[in-house]
């Protein structure tokens, strides 16, 4: 079945750590790619898209994501994670082709410890 | 500029009332877009519109949900008979065209229960 799979549904790093989250997807052609952040009681906040071009795409709050169209992925990471980073994570594509819609993954829930 | 709006932030209802929410997009944008957010789930699709139209309703969930745009700017979803599964947070999203690599930018969302 066609879907965004995000496996870890709860991730904990502590505060300066690395941060690799994982969302994998099941099109056959490769569809538009974005990662949201969801902090609480927040609306959903672009960090980056990937449409065309380079791989590796640069977003705000310093994340970066590589698309990989043999693994079929688009990973999110940080280098070192702030406490401010702690909220839900969520990978979602759109199909494009008239199919503007975005399809979520189930999202990840990140917590940093001090 | 202003983001999108929604309102109210939260709404409670009584299973079999009706209910509207309200989206106002950012100005100049010509797609609108609703999805509904369950507990511990990523947001699902329920419809989009461009300019005054709905361009895509696949994702309502059945005859009880409707939603239109009559000028093209603000939006109203409209859920009739309430069920206890109705509740969820809305979100409203908006983009400058309705083209796959555009952004949407999320209002807050509207909280529902209905109980």
């Amino acid at each position: 079945a066609q879907s965004v799979t995000q496996p870890d549904i709860h991730i904990t790093v502590s505060e300066g750590a690395s941060l690799e989250l994982r969302c994998n997807y099941s099109y056959g052609a490769t569809p538009y790619l974005f990662w949201y952040v969801q902090s609480p009681g927040q609306g959903l906040q672009l960090l980056l898209k990937y449409f065309s071009g380079d791989t590796l795409v640069q977003g705000i709050k310093g994340f970066e994501a590589e698309f990989k169209r043999s693994q079929s992925s688009f990973n999110l990471r940080k280098p070192s994670v702030h406490w401010s980073d702690a909220a839900e994570y969520f990978c979602a594509v759109v199909l494009g082709g008239g199919y503007n819609k975005l399809i979520f993954g189930a999202g990840t829930r990140l917590a940093v410890h001090p | 500029g202003a983001g999108v709006s929604q309102t109210p932030s939260n709404k409670v209802t009584e299973k079999g009332k009706y209910v509207e929410l309200r989206c106002d997009p950012i100005s100049g944008h010509t797609a609108l877009y609703w999805y509904r957010q369950s507990l511990g789930q990523g947001p699902e699709f329920l419809i989009y519109f461009q300019g005054t139209g709905a361009a895509d309703d696949s994702g309502l969930p059945n005859d009880r949900f409707f939603a239109v745009r009559p000028e093209g700017s603000v939006s109203t979803l409209k859920i009739q008979r309430t069920e206890r599964g109705d509740s969820a947070v809305y979100l409203c999203a908006s983009s400058l065209r309705l083209a796959g690599a555009d952004t949407q930018y999320f209002g807050p969302g509207t909280r529902l229960t209905v109980l």
